[in-house]
């Protein structure tokens, strides 16, 4: 079956400006992740999304980052106001539930010029 | 806090052993992974143990866990070439919702 889409795969942006990642999760999966790469580094944990219960956002940088999830299908991560630290790679993730494994997308790589 | 642990690089030559390793600070840890990931692509899982487990084998991938050195290592048999790749290990504790704490990734090169 399909795996996790993100798209835009590569996005260029100007500092300042705001930008929306989309992600499809993997039909049926209940619980959404988004991760952000740094070039060399480990992924960082911003937000969780597990069913209707209340998004764990604990690991956002900024209030300039949101996301939305619509029931149990795409989620958007909106960036506002972007920085030039903001640039990275966005990876979405999805999973059927509680311990179960993350899948990933192939990321959105972000650069803000 | 959670803390995970990798070593940067590791390089070995083509039909040796790899043995990549990872330490982790959580002692409540339910499940351990084994993320590979190639230049440009998104994680792909490789493999996951249990924490009650102290040893999972999957073809040529070997998972040894040490609970009490907090101490995951992941054996590649036989490396090829496409194994080159960065391998990120992560944990999930209990408590911690179901967000998984990465390591840095250790980049692994085959060489012929």
């Amino acid at each position: 079956g399909a795996g996790v889409s993100q798209s835009p795969s590569n996005k260029v942006t100007e500092k300042g400006k705001d930008v929306e990642l989309r992600c499809d999760p993997i039909s049926g999966h209940t619980a959404l992740y988004w991760y952000r790469q740094r070039l060399g580094q480990g992924l960082e944990f911003l937000i969780y999304f597990q069913g209707n219960s209340a998004p764990d956002k604990s690991g956002l940088p900024s209030d300039r980052f949101s996301a939305e999830r619509t029931g149990e299908s795409v989620s958007t991560l909106t960036i506002q106001r972007t920085q030039q630290e903001d640039s990275a790679v966005y990876l979405c993730a999805s999973s059927s539930g509680l311990n179960s494994p993350l899948h990933f997308g192939n990321g959105t790589r972000l650069t803000v010029t | 806090g959670e803390d995970v642990e990798q070593s940067l690089f590791l390089s070995v030559r083509e039909g040796d052993s790899s043995v990549i390793n990872c330490t982790y600070t959580d002692s409540s840890s339910t499940y351990l992974y084994w993320y590979k990931q190639e230049p440009g692509a998104g994680l792909q899982l490789l493999t996951y143990i249990f924490s009650n487990m102290d040893m999972k084998q999957d073809q040529r991938l070997t998972v040894l866990l040490n609970k009490k050195d907090k101490h995951l290592s992941l054996r590649i048999a036989d490396t090829q070439t496409g194994d080159s790749a960065i391998y990120f290990c992560a944990e999930i504790a209990t408590g911690g919702g179901n967000k998984l704490t990465f390591g840095t990734g250790t980049q692994l090169k085959v060489e012929l």
